[in-house]
């Protein structure tokens, strides 16, 4: 059985760039969830999506957006890097959303913002 | 709103003792607490889950917490520290009303001397 894919695993981009992650989750899992992993700030919610569905946001500036595919694959976006954003980026799927799901998270996607 | 702090920010044992890493909870519902394990380079491995049945919750590799809701503690033991045990360690809370939105402690880093 599949776990969760993350592609890419490495990627360096610069300041003022955009860049897009991509998760597949574990099949017949349908709530995808990603997390912001830095030195200084741990690990910390961004979004989760459920069906096609945001159902809760964590405290983000706007720049980053997510989205939900009707296979379950998710998709996050974030504009206008800037240096802070160099991260490791985890996504997580469950089968549900209760909230007693266990998550199993994906190897990540480091990003470096140069 | 939910919260974890956890006491130890490293922890140094030698190989075959018991290890002991702490972790604080705050939480307004009938919180799931977790405890993921994330080795270097590594995504995040599940290593237990409460979710309000037995207050002992047993894991894999011979971890185990005990859930004591009146010290509102979810302290992580294992009896004999194994080399491989050397990783990061988050206690996770996650709350019923949150969706999968889990809230991650600081981490604790934990060193097995040989």
């Amino acid at each position: 059985k599949a776990g969760v894919t993350q592609t890419p695993r490495y990627l360096i981009k610069t300041r003022g760039q955009q860049v897009t992650l991509s998760c597949s989750p574990i099949s017949g899992h349908r709530s995808v969830s990603w997390y912001q992993q830095t030195p200084g700030q741990g690990l910390q919610f961004l979004f989760e999506y459920f069906s096609e569905t945001q159902r809760n946001k964590g405290n983000f500036p706007g720049r980053f957006s997510g989205r939900q595919f009707s296979n379950s694959r998710s998709e996050m976006n974030v504009s206008t890097l800037e240096l802070g954003d160099s991260a490791l980026y985890l996504c997580a799927s469950s089968l549900g959303a209760s909230g007693a799901n266990v998550l199993t998270f994906g190897a990540g996607s480091r990003l470096t913002v140069l | 709103a939910q919260s974890v702090t956890q006491l130890d920010s490293h922890v140094s044992v030698s190989e075959g003792t018991p290890v002991l890493l702490r972790c604080n909870y705050s939480s307004s519902y009938s919180p799931s607490l977790f405890w993921y394990v994330q080795h270097p380079n590594k995504g995040l491995q599940l290593l237990l889950k409460y979710t309000s049945a037995a207050t002992l919750v047993k894991g894999i590799n011979g971890f185990e917490a005990e859930f004591k809701k009146s010290e509102t503690s979810f302290h992580l033991t294992k009896p004999s520290a194994h080399m491989s045990d050397a990783a990061e360690y988050f206690c996770v809370v996650s709350d019923s009303g949150y969706g999968n939105k889990l809230v991650f402690g600081a981490g604790t880093i934990l060193r097995v001397k040989s």
